[in-house]
Protein backbone atom coordinates (compact mmCIF):
# COMPACT_ATOMS: atom_id res chain seq x y z
CA UNK A 1 0.00 0.00 0.00
CA UNK A 2 1.32 3.62 -0.69
CA UNK A 3 2.26 5.43 2.41
CA UNK A 4 1.67 8.97 2.72
CA UNK A 5 3.77 11.05 5.08
CA UNK A 6 3.02 14.58 5.47
CA UNK A 7 5.46 17.71 7.17
CA UNK A 8 5.46 19.21 9.34
CA UNK A 9 3.23 17.72 12.02
CA UNK A 10 2.81 21.10 13.16
CA UNK A 11 2.56 24.34 11.59
CA UNK A 12 2.57 27.33 14.14
CA UNK A 13 1.80 30.68 12.05
CA UNK A 14 -0.87 33.61 12.43
CA UNK A 15 -3.69 34.94 10.36
CA UNK A 16 -2.37 36.64 7.13
CA UNK A 17 0.65 34.18 6.69
CA UNK A 18 1.40 31.46 4.35
CA UNK A 19 0.92 27.78 4.97
CA UNK A 20 2.70 25.52 3.39
CA UNK A 21 2.30 21.95 3.69
CA UNK A 22 3.81 18.86 2.02
CA UNK A 23 2.62 15.25 1.58
CA UNK A 24 5.07 12.80 0.41
CA UNK A 25 4.49 9.09 -0.78
CA UNK A 26 6.31 6.14 -0.77
CA UNK A 27 5.55 5.75 -4.59
CA UNK A 28 3.96 7.19 -7.54
CA UNK A 29 0.60 8.09 -6.87
CA UNK A 30 -1.72 7.15 -10.10
CA UNK A 31 -2.68 10.27 -12.36
CA UNK A 32 -1.99 12.29 -9.69
CA UNK A 33 -5.39 11.18 -7.51
CA UNK A 34 -4.35 13.44 -4.60
CA UNK A 35 -6.54 14.95 -2.20
CA UNK A 36 -6.63 17.12 0.79
CA UNK A 37 -8.62 17.76 3.70
CA UNK A 38 -9.49 20.07 6.38
CA UNK A 39 -11.07 18.45 9.84
CA UNK A 40 -11.84 20.19 12.95
CA UNK A 41 -12.16 19.24 16.35
CA UNK A 42 -15.46 17.74 16.36
CA UNK A 43 -16.25 17.32 13.02
CA UNK A 44 -15.83 14.92 10.01
CA UNK A 45 -13.13 16.03 7.36
CA UNK A 46 -14.18 18.22 4.57
CA UNK A 47 -12.81 17.98 1.21
CA UNK A 48 -10.98 21.08 0.08
CA UNK A 49 -8.50 19.66 -3.42
CA UNK A 50 -8.97 16.71 -5.62
CA UNK A 51 -7.05 15.73 -8.80
CA UNK A 52 -4.13 17.28 -6.85
CA UNK A 53 -5.04 20.69 -7.41
CA UNK A 54 -8.62 21.51 -8.31
CA UNK A 55 -10.50 22.95 -5.36
CA UNK A 56 -13.85 21.26 -4.60
CA UNK A 57 -16.79 23.25 -4.66
CA UNK A 58 -17.22 25.84 -2.33
CA UNK A 59 -13.58 26.16 -1.91
CA UNK A 60 -12.09 29.65 -1.19
CA UNK A 61 -9.09 30.23 -3.87
CA UNK A 62 -6.71 30.95 -0.96
CA UNK A 63 -5.92 27.17 -1.02
CA UNK A 64 -3.90 25.93 -3.50
CA UNK A 65 -3.27 22.09 -4.39
CA UNK A 66 0.00 21.38 -6.16
CA UNK A 67 2.77 18.39 -7.30
CA UNK A 68 2.46 15.06 -9.41
CA UNK A 69 4.22 11.38 -8.83
CA UNK A 70 5.13 11.70 -4.81
CA UNK A 71 5.72 15.11 -3.52
CA UNK A 72 2.03 17.27 -3.29
CA UNK A 73 1.76 20.52 -1.46
CA UNK A 74 -1.46 22.20 -0.19
CA UNK A 75 -0.83 26.12 0.03
CA UNK A 76 -3.03 28.00 2.15
CA UNK A 77 -1.76 32.07 0.64
CA UNK A 78 -3.19 34.00 3.47
CA UNK A 79 -4.56 32.41 6.98
CA UNK A 80 -8.35 33.23 7.85
CA UNK A 81 -8.76 32.58 11.71
CA UNK A 82 -11.38 29.39 10.24
CA UNK A 83 -7.99 27.81 8.48
CA UNK A 84 -6.34 26.82 12.08
CA UNK A 85 -7.26 23.11 11.58
CA UNK A 86 -5.75 19.27 10.94
CA UNK A 87 -5.29 18.83 6.65
CA UNK A 88 -5.12 15.60 5.84
CA UNK A 89 -3.83 14.14 2.29
CA UNK A 90 -5.44 11.08 0.90
CA UNK A 91 -4.37 9.78 -2.38
CA UNK A 92 -7.51 7.72 -4.42
CA UNK A 93 -5.68 5.95 -7.10
CA UNK A 94 -3.86 3.04 -5.79
CA UNK A 95 -6.11 0.04 -3.51
CA UNK A 96 -6.26 0.82 -0.82
CA UNK A 97 -7.25 4.43 -0.37
CA UNK A 98 -4.47 5.75 2.37
CA UNK A 99 -4.16 8.84 4.48
CA UNK A 100 -1.76 10.72 5.61
CA UNK A 101 -0.81 11.35 9.39
CA UNK A 102 -1.98 14.98 9.12
CA UNK A 103 -0.68 17.89 9.65
CA UNK A 104 -1.87 20.37 12.52
CA UNK A 105 -2.05 23.81 11.52
CA UNK A 106 -2.45 26.11 15.01
CA UNK A 107 -2.11 29.98 15.52
CA UNK A 108 0.90 31.00 16.77
CA UNK B 1 -28.93 19.47 -0.03
CA UNK B 2 -26.73 16.04 0.56
CA UNK B 3 -26.57 14.29 3.96
CA UNK B 4 -25.09 11.61 5.40
CA UNK B 5 -26.55 10.73 8.75
CA UNK B 6 -25.29 8.33 11.34
CA UNK B 7 -26.02 6.49 14.01
CA UNK B 8 -25.59 7.37 17.21
CA UNK B 9 -22.33 6.73 19.84
CA UNK B 10 -22.41 3.30 21.00
CA UNK B 11 -21.02 1.41 24.41
CA UNK B 12 -20.20 -2.08 24.18
CA UNK B 13 -18.53 -5.04 25.89
CA UNK B 14 -15.63 -7.15 23.84
CA UNK B 15 -16.99 -9.75 22.18
CA UNK B 16 -20.25 -8.23 21.61
CA UNK B 17 -22.30 -7.63 17.86
CA UNK B 18 -22.73 -4.25 17.05
CA UNK B 19 -24.39 -2.80 13.25
CA UNK B 20 -23.85 0.85 12.87
CA UNK B 21 -25.92 2.68 10.21
CA UNK B 22 -25.38 5.35 7.83
CA UNK B 23 -28.77 7.10 6.17
CA UNK B 24 -28.50 8.53 2.88
CA UNK B 25 -30.62 11.79 1.16
CA UNK B 26 -30.70 14.70 -1.03
CA UNK B 27 -28.91 12.22 -4.26
CA UNK B 28 -29.29 9.13 -6.04
CA UNK B 29 -28.13 6.58 -3.55
CA UNK B 30 -27.42 3.85 -5.73
CA UNK B 31 -25.60 5.62 -7.98
CA UNK B 32 -22.81 6.69 -5.51
CA UNK B 33 -20.71 3.93 -3.55
CA UNK B 34 -20.21 4.43 0.26
CA UNK B 35 -17.17 4.19 2.12
CA UNK B 36 -16.53 3.55 6.30
CA UNK B 37 -13.34 5.23 7.34
CA UNK B 38 -11.70 4.61 11.02
CA UNK B 39 -10.29 7.22 12.99
CA UNK B 40 -8.08 6.63 16.00
CA UNK B 41 -5.81 9.00 17.77
CA UNK B 42 -3.00 6.25 17.57
CA UNK B 43 -3.57 5.84 13.74
CA UNK B 44 -5.42 8.58 12.00
CA UNK B 45 -7.88 8.04 9.23
CA UNK B 46 -7.89 4.58 7.87
CA UNK B 47 -10.44 3.39 5.16
CA UNK B 48 -12.24 0.57 5.46
CA UNK B 49 -13.70 -0.52 2.76
CA UNK B 50 -16.74 0.72 0.14
CA UNK B 51 -19.73 -0.80 -1.00
CA UNK B 52 -21.93 0.02 -4.13
CA UNK B 53 -25.61 0.05 -3.45
CA UNK B 54 -26.74 -0.41 -7.31
CA UNK B 55 -25.16 -3.66 -6.94
CA UNK B 56 -24.15 -4.19 -3.82
CA UNK B 57 -20.12 -4.53 -5.09
CA UNK B 58 -18.49 -4.59 -1.79
CA UNK B 59 -14.44 -3.94 -1.48
CA UNK B 60 -12.42 -4.17 1.49
CA UNK B 61 -9.29 -3.03 2.65
CA UNK B 62 -6.72 -5.94 3.68
CA UNK B 63 -6.35 -4.51 7.09
CA UNK B 64 -10.30 -4.50 7.70
CA UNK B 65 -11.13 -7.93 5.26
CA UNK B 66 -12.78 -10.64 7.44
CA UNK B 67 -13.22 -8.34 10.59
CA UNK B 68 -16.20 -6.46 9.68
CA UNK B 69 -19.21 -6.41 7.14
CA UNK B 70 -20.19 -3.87 4.93
CA UNK B 71 -24.16 -3.50 3.72
CA UNK B 72 -26.59 -1.69 2.17
CA UNK B 73 -30.57 -1.45 2.34
CA UNK B 74 -31.62 0.33 -0.62
CA UNK B 75 -35.06 0.77 0.56
CA UNK B 76 -34.06 2.63 2.97
CA UNK B 77 -31.14 4.27 1.35
CA UNK B 78 -28.97 3.27 4.44
CA UNK B 79 -25.36 1.80 4.64
CA UNK B 80 -23.98 -0.36 7.81
CA UNK B 81 -21.01 -1.54 9.02
CA UNK B 82 -21.34 -4.39 11.60
CA UNK B 83 -18.84 -6.44 13.63
CA UNK B 84 -19.37 -10.12 14.55
CA UNK B 85 -17.22 -10.20 17.63
CA UNK B 86 -15.75 -6.42 19.09
CA UNK B 87 -12.43 -6.07 20.17
CA UNK B 88 -11.34 -3.35 22.77
CA UNK B 89 -8.82 -2.24 19.68
CA UNK B 90 -12.56 -1.29 17.94
CA UNK B 91 -12.67 1.81 19.75
CA UNK B 92 -12.47 4.43 17.77
CA UNK B 93 -15.08 7.13 15.45
CA UNK B 94 -16.18 5.29 12.10
CA UNK B 95 -17.58 7.87 9.44
CA UNK B 96 -19.22 7.00 6.59
CA UNK B 97 -18.46 8.92 3.48
CA UNK B 98 -19.64 9.06 -0.78
CA UNK B 99 -17.84 8.25 -3.76
CA UNK B 100 -18.97 9.19 -7.20
CA UNK B 101 -16.42 6.94 -8.59
CA UNK B 102 -12.59 5.71 -8.56
CA UNK B 103 -11.78 8.79 -10.46
CA UNK B 104 -13.00 11.06 -7.48
CA UNK B 105 -12.10 10.68 -4.12
CA UNK B 106 -15.06 10.79 -1.07
CA UNK B 107 -16.93 14.20 -0.67
CA UNK B 108 -19.57 14.02 1.82
CA UNK B 109 -19.32 12.62 5.22
CA UNK B 110 -21.61 11.36 7.48
CA UNK B 111 -20.91 13.04 11.44
CA UNK B 112 -19.56 10.24 12.75
CA UNK B 113 -20.52 7.09 15.24
CA UNK B 114 -18.27 7.19 18.18
CA UNK B 115 -17.57 3.47 19.27
CA UNK B 116 -16.53 2.36 22.42
CA UNK B 117 -15.68 -1.32 23.63
CA UNK B 118 -14.81 -1.79 27.05
CA UNK B 119 -15.39 -4.36 29.76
Amino acid sequence: EIVLTQSPDTLSLSPGERATLSCRASQSVYSSFLAWYQQKPGQAPRLLILGASSRATGIPDRFIGSGFGTDFTLTISRLEPEDFAVYYCQQYGNSPVTFGQGTKVEMK
Amino acid sequence: EVQLVQSGAEVKKPGETLKISCEASGYGFINYWIAWVRQTPEKGLEWMGIIYPGDSDTRYSPSFDGQVTISVDTSTNTAYLQWSSLKASDTAMYYCARQISGWFPVDYWGQGTLVTVSS
